[in-house]
């Protein structure tokens, strides 16, 4: 069983702050990591794709950073925005079974305006 | 934008009924799953399919689910004899190439009674 853990579980931000949260995975078996965002009553939206130690990406407000020795990545979200709130999921794949996801619990982000 | 459809959105069933739930993937993608989340529970990963064939599935993905897809555009998952445990929201999911962002549908909620 494969442990992929999110943390915090939940989070409320003031509009205009910044916030972070983490993904912990096995760092011992690691293939990629995808970061999704999944609004309330919508499907999860893919963020992020991270495959390499050390990768760093960016979309706007949002960025996220990997490192597969220790086994986790962060979320960075810069100056939040009340259409940020939403939860967001971090799903780890490992090599050989490429194919086989594990979903992290979640963080669930609300921003109050 | 080309999404991920699902059909139903919502189904009801009676336990030991057969369940077919219905997905279109993004036409050029080649990876498909189904995962779903219970109520108040992470999303779990069913199965993912490749080239017509199962690539991985879990250990939840018993003889009482199989996959398919039938007609180059669908891609199907079925429950043989569904079971109150069932009760779930499905999602399938597709991506373009091996271990890269998925996309996904809108779900569809299944209750078995």
């Amino acid at each position: 069983i494969l442990n992929v853990e999110q943390s915090p579980q939940s989070l409320h931000v003031q509009e205009g702050d910044s916030t972070n949260f983490t993904c912990s995975f096995p760092s011992s078996n690691f293939y990629a990591l995808h970061w999704y965002r999944w609004e309330t009553a919508k499907s999860p939206e893919a963020l992020f794709v991270m495959t390499l130690n050390g990768d760093e990406k960016k979309k706007g407000r949002i960025s996220a950073t990997l490192n597969t020795k220790e086994g986790y990545s962060y979320l960075y979200i810069k100056g939040s925005q009340p259409e940020d709130s939403a939860t967001y999921l971090c799903a780890f794949m490992r090599p050989g079974g490429y194919q086989k996801v594990t979903f992290g619990t979640g963080t669930k982000l609300q921003v109050i305006p | 934008e080309p999404e991920v459809t699902q059909t139903p959105s919502h189904q009801v069933t009676q336990m030991g009924q057969e369940v077919i739930l219905r997905c279109v993937p993004i036409s050029n993608h080649l990876y498909f799953y189904w995962y779903r989340q219970i109520l108040g529970q992470k999303v779990e990963f069913l199965v993912s399919f490749y080239n017509n064939e199962i690539s991985e599935k879990s250990e939840i993905f018993d003889d009482q689910f199989s996959v398919e897809r039938p007609d180059g555009s669908n891609f199907t998952l079925k429950i043989r004899s569904t079971k109150l445990e069932d009760s779930a929201m499905y999602f399938c999911a597709s991506s373009e190439y091996k271990g890269g962002e998925q996309y996904f549908g809108p779900g569809t909620r299944l209750t078995v009674t």
